[in-house]
């Protein structure tokens, strides 16, 4: 699976957009983007997923350039609720029987401020 | 609520004590895994069940022994463990195959463990 990598850490205004970048250069034409959460001592909570389109579902939306070396998770109006650590995980589509694997990288600590 | 439930939610133990942990899942799914998150560190993945067979044990000391007796149900057996073993325990559930391209991972709260 491709690595990714991610800014260890961003601040983000209330109530403002809150724009996530990822790098995935070596990404294979078959890896999925996946977008995971975790809320401090909680257990991680997935966001989104897309494999060259973008998506958008009810928590946030996802921009994958072109190329897919690169995404960008976009919460629309940050709230205080949304501080937590925000991990981007390239995975390829699985063979049924094999499980699934996430590889967690350090993520993006996000602080949402008053 | 994700419908992955862990119990005990926090254990201390010493050394020679001998536990285990409890991931239920309420989901229907046929995969389930056992995640170990240490203080400032990534999650790291410790075993993957699905069908109730273990495809991968990560390199995990045998010191934890995982038991899944069906597709609900996970066990993390401890015994002699390290005060190094401290950390945040995750159990997670999945719907693997069938064609979807997702396969979103459902994770419970964790068991804070300490080891004495």
């Amino acid at each position: 699976d491709a690595k990714t990598t991610q800014p260890p850490s961003m601040d983000c205004a209330e109530g403002r957009a809150a724009n996530l970048p990822c790098n995935h250069s070596t990404i294979s034409g078959n890896e999925y983007v996946y977008w995971y959460r975790q809320i401090h001592s909680q257990g991680p909570q997935y966001i989104i997923h897309g494999l060259k389109n973008n998506e958008t579902n009810e928590m946030a939306s996802l921009i994958i350039t072109e190329d897919r070396k690169s995404s960008t998770l976009i919460l629309p109006h940050a709230t205080l609720r949304d501080t937590a650590v925000y991990y981007c995980i390239v995975r390829a589509r699985l063979i049924y029987n094999q499980g699934g694997k996430l590889i967690f990288g350090q993520g993006t600590e996000l602080s949402v401020k008053p | 609520e994700t419908g992955v439930t862990q119990t005990p939610r926090h254990l201390v133990m010493g050394m020679t004590n001998k536990k285990s942990l409890k991931c239920e899942q309420h989901l229907g799914h046929n995969a389930m895994y056992w995640y170990k998150q240490s203080a400032k560190k990534p999650l790291e993945l410790m075993f993957v069940y699905s069908l109730e067979e273990r495809v991968e044990n990560n390199s995990v000391p045998s010191r934890f022994s995982p038991e899944c007796p069906n597709s609900s149900h996970l066990f993390l057996h401890l015994h002699t463990l390290q005060p190094e073993d401290s950390a945040l325990y995750l159990c997670a559930s999945s719907q693997e195959g069938g064609g979807s391209s997702y396969n979103e991972q459902f994770f419970g709260p964790g068991t804070r463990l300490t080891v004495l």
